[in-house]
């Protein structure tokens, strides 16, 4: 069963506008982390933000938070004054925390994020 | 600070050829490596991980195997490639034993075409 769903397949944000990324998730672990990672046309992947199941805070990293809301299992990305750079495909992730998990991330399908000037 | 490496960049090699993909961490000991693959347009599938020397776990079973030789070497292989072994394979690392907060940290892929 898909354990990650991102509905957006793609989306146009106009430059210096903020974007939501919505992430659902799905699980019966009470310990768990959900990951945000941008990729680039370039193909790596780079880590952008972290929340855990059990702060009470929602995550924040310069330009980007994460509205948690735990009761939805919802985890969506906000991208604040959007830049050109921004372009890419975003994916979330979730890593359960029980031991057979063994640390494994699991990703969602991507939302493609095309900034326009 | 830590760094991976992952090797070749672009890779085109013909059907039921073999394949050797090379990543290396640094600055680290003892990391958790993973090899993730994605096909175009597609999130990330895990095909193996490993939480030590010479301890590989496989997700997927599929004619690609791995190997750790060393503490900080991980190693996708393959036999003879088929054509959908195509895609884009990402190595990565995390730190042991941090739970579920601890993220991954990934090389820069390698992009394999299989003709």
């Amino acid at each position: 069963a898909q354990k990650i769903t991102q509905t957006q397949p793609g989306m146009f944000v106009q430059e210096k506008e903020a974007v939501t990324l919505d992430c659902t998730y799905d699980t019966s672990d009470p310990s768990y982390g959900l990951f945000w990672y941008k990729q680039p046309s370039s193909g790596e992947m780079i880590f952008l933000i972290y929340q855990g199941s059990y702060d009470q805070q929602n995550a924040t990293e310069g330009r980007y938070s994460l509205n948690f809301q735990k009761a939805r299992k919802s985890a969506n990305l906000v991208i604040s004054a959007s830049q050109l750079g921004d372009s890419a495909m975003y994916f979330c992730a979730m890593r359960e925390g029980r031991e057979d998990s063994w640390g494994k991330l699991q990703f969602g399908a991507g939302t493609q994020v095309v900034v326009t000037p | 600070s830590q760094t991976i490496h992952q090797w070749p960049a672009t890779l085109v090699q013909p059907v039921g050829s073999p394949l050797s993909l090379e990543c290396t961490v640094e600055g680290t000991s003892n990391p958790n490596l993973y090899w993730y693959r994605q096909a175009a347009g597609r999130g990330l599938q895990l095909l193996f991980y490993s939480v030590g020397i010479g301890q590989i776990s496989s997700e997927v079973p599929q004619n690609l195997s791995a190997s750790r030789p060393q503490d900080r070497q991980f190693i996708l292989s393959s036999k003879k490639l088929l054509l959908s072994d195509s895609g884009f394979y990402l190595c990565a690392w995390s730190h042991p034993g941090e739970g579920a907060g601890s993220p991954l940290h990934f090389g820069n892929g390698t992009r394999l075409t299989v003709t």
